[in-house]
């Protein structure tokens, strides 16, 4: 059964890179048809979308995030990352990874963006 | 890309029907029939309960059902239930290879 694991750093200081990793389970990434995505929830504000990379490589981002962005995958680890540079208060959120068209999601974890 | 629009709020009593609309553009909802329906109870990470317009996932409910027209989608939840008192949230795919949410909509179960 797919499943995916979030780990990171939940403190990260302002114009640092935020650097995240959702762990694969159960599953390739290199053998899966799959989206790998990000997604990202201020407190008590909605949803927004990342990005996410194709198991082909290829990658698609949020136009409001793009110039700070980067996902990638390690198929040698079975896991895919996102790195988000300069930060500043406004990404302090819970951060998702998600996967099968968006239809499973890792448990999310809070990540504060403070010196 | 601008988020699709959600109302903020909606309610019902327990055992109606309501639904919930998500408009988008010729660009996202419009274009595809990738609209996916996410349920988020408090303190916990969305869930998805329609997929692809109309999908029921294996183990939601068959209260839950969703359906587009136009550039319009909709959620409907049938013999409303005070469990389904949550945030939700359209999500589609864009023309633009990206993906965009909805602004979120509280379901109160009066």
């Amino acid at each position: 059964q797919l499943q995916l694991q979030l780990s990171g750093p939940g403190l990260v200081k302002p114009s640092e890179t935020l650097s995240l990793t959702c762990s694969v389970s159960g599953d390739s990434i290199s053998g899966s048809d799959y989206y790998w995505g990000w997604i990202r929830q201020p407190p008590g504000k909605g949803l927004e979308w990342i990005g996410n990379i194709f198991y082909s490589g290829t990658t698609s981002y949020n136009p409001s995030l793009k110039s700070r962005v980067t996902i990638s995958v390690d198929t040698s680890r079975n896991q895919f990352s996102l790195n988000l540079h300069s930060v500043t208060a406004a990404d302090t959120a819970v951060y998702y990874c998600a996967t099968k068209s968006y239809r499973l999601w890792g448990q999310g974890t809070m990540v504060t963006i403070s010196s | 890309q601008s988020t699709l629009t959600q109302p903020a709020s909606v309610s019902g009593s327990p055992g109606q029907s309501i639904t919930i609309s998500c408009t988008g553009t010729i660009s996202d909802v419009g274009a595809y029939n990738y609209v996916s329906w996410y349920q988020q109870q408090p303190g916990t990470a969305p869930k998805v309960i329609i997929y692809e317009v109309s999908i029921r996932p294996s183990g939601v409910s068959y209260r839950f059902s969703g359906s587009k027209s136009g550039n319009t989608a909709s959620l409907t939840i049938s013999g409303l239930q005070t469990e389904d008192e949550a945030d939700y949230y359209c999500f589609s795919y864009t023309r633009s290879a990206t993906w965009v949410f909805g602004g979120g909509t509280k379901l109160t179960v009066l």
